[in-house]
């Protein structure tokens, strides 16, 4: 079945150190959503992206959609302690509306 | 604010057990959707509904039914639950864009936690 990977599975960091995780589909994707999860919170909407190659900054946050909108990434520049969540992918496959979640990528931040 | 709301956040149950699930989301949204969290496996869905009565299957629907008689509430039922049912339920919605994508930004409740002994 349609399946989205995500990697890595944990990240941990240096505060001020950059972090990247990266999402792969195995079909196409018509967009791709990006989530945070707080310890013991719940999924909270970050963006969307939509367009081939499409880039998108949030403050800290870069977010890229790939050529082919098979691939997404996230990148933080400079972590701080207050980015450690587990952030996941969810790419809607076309037209199945379907949207598929990765694993998630914990992150760590150390002091 | 949207919310969504769900019934239990904790829940212990026997196998063989039927047990409910109720979410609530108070925005008027079309999609409404079941999911389950385990360590390192991520969200994995159940069950959504585009509609009020619509339903489509998930990835993992073995085990559940749902059921979407009003607009605003969507309910995940295990008719006989059993331990590999054991997990975090997290229960979202979300509307409908336009311009063919199906779904806008998922909104997600706090979730239950439900353990079958």
């Amino acid at each position: 079945g349609q399946q989205v990977m995500q990697i890595p599975q944990y990240q941990h960091v240096q505060e001020g150190e950059d972090f990247t995780t990266y999402c792969n589909s195995s079909t196409t994707l018509s967009n791709i959503q990006w989530y945070k999860q707080r310890p013991g919170g719940h999924p909270v909407f970050l963006i969307q992206l939509v367009k081939s190659g499409e880039v998108k900054k949030q403050k800290r946050l870069t977010f890229q959609f790939g050529e082919a909108k098979k691939n997404s990434s996230l990148h933080i520049t400079a972590t701080q302690t207050t980015d450690v969540g587990t952030y996941f992918c969810a790419g809607e496959v076309d037209s199945s509306y379907k949207l598929i979640f990765g694993s998630g990528t914990r992150l760590l931040v150390r002091p | 604010d949207v919310k969504v709301t769900q019934s239990s956040r904790y829940l212990v149950k026997r196998t063989g057990e039927k047990v409910f699930l109720e979410c609530v989301q108070d925005m008027d949204h079309e999609n409404m959707f079941w999911y389950r969290q385990d360590p390192g496996l991520g969200l994995r869905l159940i069950y959504f509904s585009y509609d009020v009565k619509m339903k489509e299957k998930g990835d993992i629907p073995e085990g559940y039914s749902v059921s979407r008689e009003k607009k605003e509430r969507f309910s995940l039922i295990l008719e006989s639950a059993s331990t590999n049912q054991t997990s975090m339920y997290l229960c979202a919605s979300s509307s409908r864009k336009a311009g063919g994508l199906a779904f806008g930004e998922l909104f997600f409740g706090e979730g239950s936690r439900l353990t079958v002994l």
